[in-house]
């Protein structure tokens, strides 16, 4: 079983369309949480740490659940431009982050 | 320049080849991490330098994969024999001092091909 799992998708959804992925992990000890966008071919970009009292960035809100070890990214108005892969991470005691597979997003007009 | 540099950008190698990966990370990053993504999956751990000590290399798939960072900046990884399984992208990330809430810096990695 991966430390980090997530639906691989695709999820196909019209411009304007809210989405939503999710993310389990299995290392009760990881304390840091992150969201990294990948466009095909390019390297991963940070896209926004997770606190634990939630967060928003714009269209962008970030989840986190301890009890049930799950983070959660909820992307509001997709734009074409959001279409990319969506790579959960979690970082625990041993300060190695570990990546989950991957979710594929695809906005279409 | 101000990022992550990896060369070469793409190799291709003959089964049985050694090939050498190059990564030059943010001056003044004092952690550097390597992973191997292949196709269609998340970026795999593969070893974590701080400066100059290489203090996990749990991800190593086997022990023709290599890697050093002897003046604690430019690192390389090394894989001996190539197999078509190494097939993957090499990413190799920086970040400032390693503490589990920073972000990682990426390079945009190397495509490593064998045939």
């Amino acid at each position: 079983r991966k430390e980090v799992e997530q639906d691989p998708g695709p999820f196909n959804v019209p411009e304007g369309a809210t989405v939503a992925f999710n993310c389990t992990y299995s290392n009760s000890a990881s304390q840091s949480f992150f969201w990294y966008r990948q466009d095909c071919r390019k390297e991963p970009k940070l896209l926004m740490s997770v606190y634990s009292s939630g967060n928003e960035d714009g269209r962008f809100t970030a989840q986190l659940n301890r009890a049930s070890q799950y983070i959660s990214l909820l992307i509001r108005d997709s734009k074409l431009s959001d279409s990319a892969t969506y790579l959960c991470v979690a970082s625990g005691g041993s300060y190695i982050p570990t990546f989950g597979r991957g979710t594929s997003l695809i906005v279409h007009p | 320049g101000a990022g992550v540099s990896q060369s070469p950008r793409y190799k291709v190698a003959k089964r049985g080849q050694d090939v050498a990966l190059r990564c030059d990370p943010i001056s003044g990053h004092v952690s550097l991490f390597w992973y191997q993504q292949a196709l269609g999956q998340g970026p795999e751990f593969l070893t974590y330098f701080q400066n100059e000590a290489q203090l996990d290399k749990s991800g190593l798939p086997s022990d023709r994969f290599f890697a050093e960072r002897p003046e604690g900046s430019v690192s390389t990884l090394k894989i001996q024999r190539t197999q078509q399984e190494d097939s993957a992208v090499y990413l190799c990330a920086s970040s400032l001092v390693g503490a589990t809430n920073e972000k990682l810096f990426f390079g945009s990695g190397t495509q490593l091909s064998v045939l």
